[in-house]
């Protein structure tokens, strides 16, 4: 399966708790991009990296919020200190980068706060 | 900022007919447009796009229309099939020179019911 892997699939957390949401690319991909879908809505961008590189953050919450992309190894988004209204479910796209566009979506991660 | 608006949010109808979902964007210099299909517990899944240099495209039973004057872009599914029933995304990103395309905005959705 050479497709987006994102996990765990869900992730149950107290509030003040860390969270800490993994995602592998597809096979070839070096671009990878998260979003976050609150309930009954569409997705939202959060951060858009490269390998060891943050290209865009403009959706990234000030506060709390941070990715990562290692030169080896998943990206990693983390959610310190978690509160209830981080529950969602949290999206990792990746693509090839400059020769394309098109953004393949992993399965989602998601994440209850209680 | 880019804004992306759906229509509609729901839309139902019978096995056979077509459907339709429009989307308005807001930023001229977007020039990628795809259209994504979410069943529930999943992730989107890229159904069709389009590039802003081309204004119509086919895949089957799904087509794609683009009318940049306008600033609007629409999906097409003919012969509906109950398969079919789930959510629809459509989006629209940026591509600036050599760059990569950045983040994709997405419209709100419409949940799309076939009936048999």
């Amino acid at each position: 399966n050479a497709g987006v892997m994102q996990n765990p699939r869900h992730l149950v957390r107290r509030r003040g708790q860390e969270a800490r949401l993994r995602c592998s690319p597809m096979k070839g991909h070096s671009h990878v991009y998260w979003y976050r879908q609150l309930p009954e809505e569409g997705l939202k961008f959060m951060v858009y990296l490269q390998k060891e590189n943050i290209i865009d953050e403009s959706g990234m919450p000030k506060e709390r919020f941070s990715a990562e992309f290692p030169k080896e190894g998943p990206s990693i988004l983390r959610i310190q200190q978690v509160v209830r209204g981080d529950s969602a479910a949290y999206f990792c796209a990746s693509s090839v980068g400059t020769r394309g566009s098109e953004q393949f979506f992993g399965p989602g991660t998601r994440l209850t706060v209680l | 900022g880019e804004n992306v608006e759906q229509h509609p949010s729901t839309l139902s109808v019978q096995e056979g007919d077509s459907a339709v979902i429009k989307c308005t964007y807001s930023d001229s210099a977007s020039n990628y447009f795809p259209w994504y299909k979410q069943e529930l517990g999943k992730g989107p899944q890229l159904i069709i796009d389009i590039r802003s240099n081309v204004g119509e495209k086919k895949d089957q039973r799904i087509a794609v229309t683009l009318n940049k004057t306008a600033k609007h872009f629409s999906l097409h599914i003919t012969e509906t099939q109950p398969e079919d029933s789930a959510v629809y995304f459509c989006a629209a990103s940026i591509k600036a020179g050599g760059t990569s395309y950045g983040k994709l905005t997405f419209g709100q959705g419409t949940i799309l019911t076939v009936h048999p």
